[in-house]
């Protein structure tokens, strides 16, 4: 069964602390590793596509890496405005455009 | 200003009955999901739709239904069969069922009184 777990469930930093979320996954066949960004009460904001491990991509402090079994978000020198949940979805080779969400970190970057 | 949008933000609703979410698009995208967001869980999808006239359910369809006579226009209809359907509900779409990105709309959080 396809399943993504995120970890840690929340995470506080001080502002410029860097650190990393974790997203690992199962998967029959990874065709994508998305992930996005959450502010409360609002819809996800798409941030990153991942396709095949060793794959990285960048924007601003966020940079996103696959592997064959997790993904990773560094966030370098967070700031306060950086503060939501980031979400992790992957979908799979077989069927629909279906994707398996995890269920988020909640960060909070506090001056 | 391309976009989803969803409609009511906030909804409230008595027991016994049913209520219909809105979800437009204006980017012309082919295919649309329907998803739940209950506190410490990922997105469930709800139903989806490919393509106009065409929808499948997905993981937690039981007490929800679907429509999509417009390729602009997917409501979600939540029906008194429900048995828990207090939750944040999101809609999304995407340009055809080969991409990948899916991008959400706002969402309706919706509470039963």
């Amino acid at each position: 069964e396809d399943q993504v777990t995120q970890s840690p469930e929340a995470l506080r930093l001080q502002e410029g602390e860097s650190s990393s979320l974790n997203c690992s996954y199962t998967v029959s066949g990874l065709r994508g590793l998305f992930w996005y960004r959450q502010d409360p009460g609002k819809g996800p904001e798409f941030l990153f596509t991942l396709y095949s491990a060793g794959e990285e991509k960048e924007k601003e402090r966020l940079k996103a890496t696959l592997t064959k079994k997790e993904s990773f978000l560094h966030i370098t020198a967070p700031k306060p405005e950086d503060s939501a949940t980031y979400l992790c979805a992957v979908q799979g080779l077989g069927g629909y455009n279906k994707l398996i969400f995890g269920a988020g970190t909640r960060l909070a970057v506090h001056p | 200003d391309g976009g989803i949008t969803q409609s009511p933000k906030y909804l409230f609703r008595k027991e016994g009955q049913n209520v219909t979410l809105s979800c437009e698009q204006n980017l012309n995208h082919d295919a649309m999901y329907w998803y739940r967001q209950d506190p410490g869980q990922g997105l469930r999808l709800i139903y989806y739709s490919q393509i106009v006239n065409d929808f499948q359910k997905g993981d937690i369809a039981e007490g929800y239904s679907v429509s999509r006579e417009k390729k602009e226009s997917f409501p979600l209809t939540v029906t008194s069969a429900q048995k828990n359907p207090t939750a944040f509900y999101l809609c999304a779409s995407c340009p055809d069922r080969d991409e990948n990105e899916q991008f959400f709309g706002p969402g309706t959080r919706l509470t039963v009184l």
